[in-house]
């Protein structure tokens, strides 16, 4: 079983819907993070946490929330989907020595 | 600030020839350094890291980089392309004193052709 799974893997959802991206990892890993991948950008950081109780605003936190439910799960929110953020999402954790570990990535399309 | 740069958005080599794919970084002190792939519809794949040590490191699929503090740089190198070889390379640095925040490059697309 892979180590950092997503669900879903594909979301076609519409303008103005809240939509929730779930991560759960088996690595046993206190750091958890959510990017975003757009053409030509390469990978952006929206969230990242430290630990149950810690987390931090990445680079594109707006419109965007966060949840860690646990240790191993991480769940992404968009409270108002917009066109713009139809991209490829994926989530990630990070061994003590910095090495991050990414999941499949998942697909939202917001038309 | 971190920031990672990947000047080459797209290359086509020839299958059997050789492969550079460039990476200059910012970063204030020795940072993590790391290149990722990711062929079509698929996730990222750790091709190699750099924590310290020798600063030519290999990886798996037979890549190698060069770390080399002097240029801030981390080159990514193949002597042989093969066609299955065919994606999109990411650079990244990894920020030791923020947590071990990732730093991507804007990714370099590789075209191989037969």
């Amino acid at each position: 079983d892979a180590d950092v799974t997503q669900t879903p893997r594909n979301r076609i959802t519409k303008t103005g819907k809240r939509i929730m991206l779930e991560c759960s990892q088996t690595k046993g890993h206190d750091r958890m993070y959510w990017y975003r991948q757009d053409p030509g950008l390469g990978l952006r950081l929206i969230y990242y946490s430290f630990d149950v109780k810690d987390i931090n605003k990445g680079e594109i936190s707006d419109g965007y929330s966060v949840s860690r439910q646990a240790q191993a799960k991480f769940s992404l929110s968009l409270e108002s989907a917009i066109p713009n953020q139809t991209a490829l999402y994926f989530c990630a954790t990070s061994d003590p020595m910095g090495e991050q570990y990414f999941g499949p990535g998942t697909r939202l399309t917001v038309t | 600030a971190q920031s990672v740069t990947q000047p080459d958005i797209h290359i086509t080599v020839s299958e059997g020839a050789s492969l550079e794919l460039r990476c200059n970084y910012s970063y204030g002190a020795t940072p993590y350094l790391f290149w990722y792939v990711q062929s079509p519809g698929q996730g990222l794949q750790l091709l190699l890291k750099y924590f310290s040590g020798d600063t030519l490191v290999q990886g798996i699929k037979g890549f190698e980089a060069e770390f080399k503090r002097s240029q801030s740089s981390f080159n990514l190198r193949k002597p042989s392309v093969h066609w299955s070889d065919a994606a999109e390379y990411f650079c990244a640095v990894g920020a030791r004193d923020t947590g071990n925040q990732f730093y991507f490059g804007t990714g370099t697309s590789l075209t191989v052709i037969p």
